[in-house]
């Protein structure tokens, strides 16, 4: 059963660069049927897509962050990490790495987020 | 960006009840919407993809209609399990994707 872990620093000071890193358990990272995201949550708030990155190193961003922004994926390591500079308080949020599996039909390539790790909160405070 | 607005914002059912969560796309999405069920401190859990097929493992209860801007959620038969926010997310403009603002399913 595939599994994802979230590690990193619970609280990052504002103008500093919030490191995260997702583990990948249970299934390969290197598969070319799926892509790696992440997903954040501020407290009490819906979810926003971060990115999505490929196990070749493709990267997909929001372009809400894309300026601050890099996710990297080391395969040897089972691993996929996101950076994110020049942190506010409004970056304080619950973030969630996940796996994006798809089907392809006529009408196009359909996919999804699943499964989700259990997520790391990241507190933004001086 | 796709914009994806659910409706109600939150619902309070009894157990038993059958519920619709309904979600509206700001351009024609075709089928390419997803929904999630979040508890309370958990991660999302995907319930449907491509607007209708169910996740394995997911109850029956569970069902997704819907095609172009406007897609449903239903759950008959309320279970105490299923109290829950749930989202909707939009694949079609992926891989830059959006999901609702969530619509909280609380107990009456």
């Amino acid at each position: 059963q595939l599994q994802l872990q979230e590690s990193g620093p619970g609280l990052v000071k504002p103008s500093e660069t919030l490191s995260l890193t997702c583990t990948v358990s249970g299934g390969s990272i290197s598969s070319s049927d799926y892509y790696w995201g992440w997903i954040r949550q501020a407290p009490g708030k819906g979810l926003e897509w971060i990115g999505t990155i490929y196990y070749t190193g493709s990267t997909y961003y929001n372009s809400s962050l894309k300026s601050r922004l890099a996710i990297s994926v080391d395969t040897s390591k089972s691993q996929f990490s996101l950076k994110l500079s020049s942190v506010t308080a409004a970056d304080t949020a619950m973030y969630y790495c996940a796996r994006r599996g798809a089907l392809y039909d006529s009408s196009g390539i359909y996919n999804w987020f699943d499964p989700w790790g259990q997520g790391t909160l990241v507190t933004v405070s001086s | 960006d796709i914009q994806m607005t659910q409706s109600p914002s939150s619902l309070s059912a009894s157990v038993g009840d059958r519920v619709t969560i309904t979600c509206r796309a700001s351009q024609s999405i075709k089928r390419f919407v997803n929904w999630y069920q979040q508890k309370s401190g958990q991660a999302p859990k995907l319930l449907i993809y491509a607007a209708s097929s169910l996740q394995s493992g997911v109850p029956s209860r569970f069902s997704g209609s819907g095609s172009g801007t406007d897609f449903s959620l239903t759950i008959t038969s309320l279970q105490p399990e299923d109290f829950a926010t749930y989202y909707c997310q939009q694949s079609y403009s992926t891989p830059s994707i959006t999901f609702g603002q969530g619509t909280r399913l609380e107990i009456k």
